[in-house]
């Protein structure tokens, strides 16, 4: 099946820094890719859907100018939280859309988690 | 707008008993229908999934069927392992970009 990969799968930092995650699919060409969020013990919310060579789509609630997100490849999107804040400490997961799919799929990558000091 | 319900958790059971995860959803037109399984820090894993009605995904002893007339998507296992424990999700999509999901259910399967 379809992989995709995130890095790094943990990072610690200060308040007030910018931390960049890579998402990529490794084995296929995805224009589309998805950026989620979820709290301990809760469900994936979507914050944005990244279009390769265009601007992302937020989620009403999301914050794009603290969420930045970049899909400059058909295999790389990177999602850069900005002057994180303990508040953005959350576990960041991204996803692909096989665009030769036919079963509306996506695969799941395997996490990011983000803890904000 | 699209939802997705599940039972809620925790579920805890003893090692091979039969497992259930209720799911029932909320949708126009005609979602693709999945379930997908989270370890201890991890990130999701499809476990299966299916794309019409009366279709029945399975994968490692669990199946779901997707039934159209009850708008559900009951997740099954009829003998669970230790190694089973996770959180199940879930989920519909209708057209390959927005997927829904339900809020999870935490299953604890003891020795």
């Amino acid at each position: 099946g379809a992989v995709v990969s995130q890095h790094p799968s943990r990072v610690i930092c200060k308040s007030g820094t910018s931390v960049k995650i890579e998402c990529r699919s490794l084995d296929f060409q995805a224009t589309t890719m998805f950026w989620y969020r979820q709290f301990p013990k809760q469900s994936l919310m979507l914050m944005a859907t990244s279009n390769e060579g265009s601007k992302a789509t937020y989620e009403q609630g999301v914050e794009k100018d603290k969420f930045l997100i970049n899909h400059a490849s058909l295999t790389l999107s990177t999602l850069t939280v900005t002057s994180a804040h303990p508040e953005d400490s959350s576990f960041y997961i991204c996803s692909a859309r096989v665009d030769s799919n036919s079963y509306n799929e996506q695969f799941f990558g395997p996490g990011t988690r983000l803890t904000v000091l | 707008g699209n939802s997705v319900t599940q039972m809620e958790g925790p579920v805890t059971l003893s090692e091979e008993a039969f497992l259930t995860i209720n799911c029932t959803y909320t949708a126009t037109g005609y979602p693709s229908l999945f379930w997908y399984v989270q370890y201890p820090g991890e990130g999701l894993q499809l476990l299966l999934k299916a794309t019409k009605a009366d279709d029945k995904g399975s994968n490692k002893g669990f199946e779901a069927t997707y039934r159209k007339e009850t708008t559900s998507f009951h997740l099954e296992k009829g003998s669970v392992q230790v190694s089973d424990s996770a959180v199940y999700f879930c989920a519909l999509s209708t057209n390959g970009q927005n997927f829904v999901f339900g809020p999870g259910t935490r299953l604890s399967v003891l020795p």
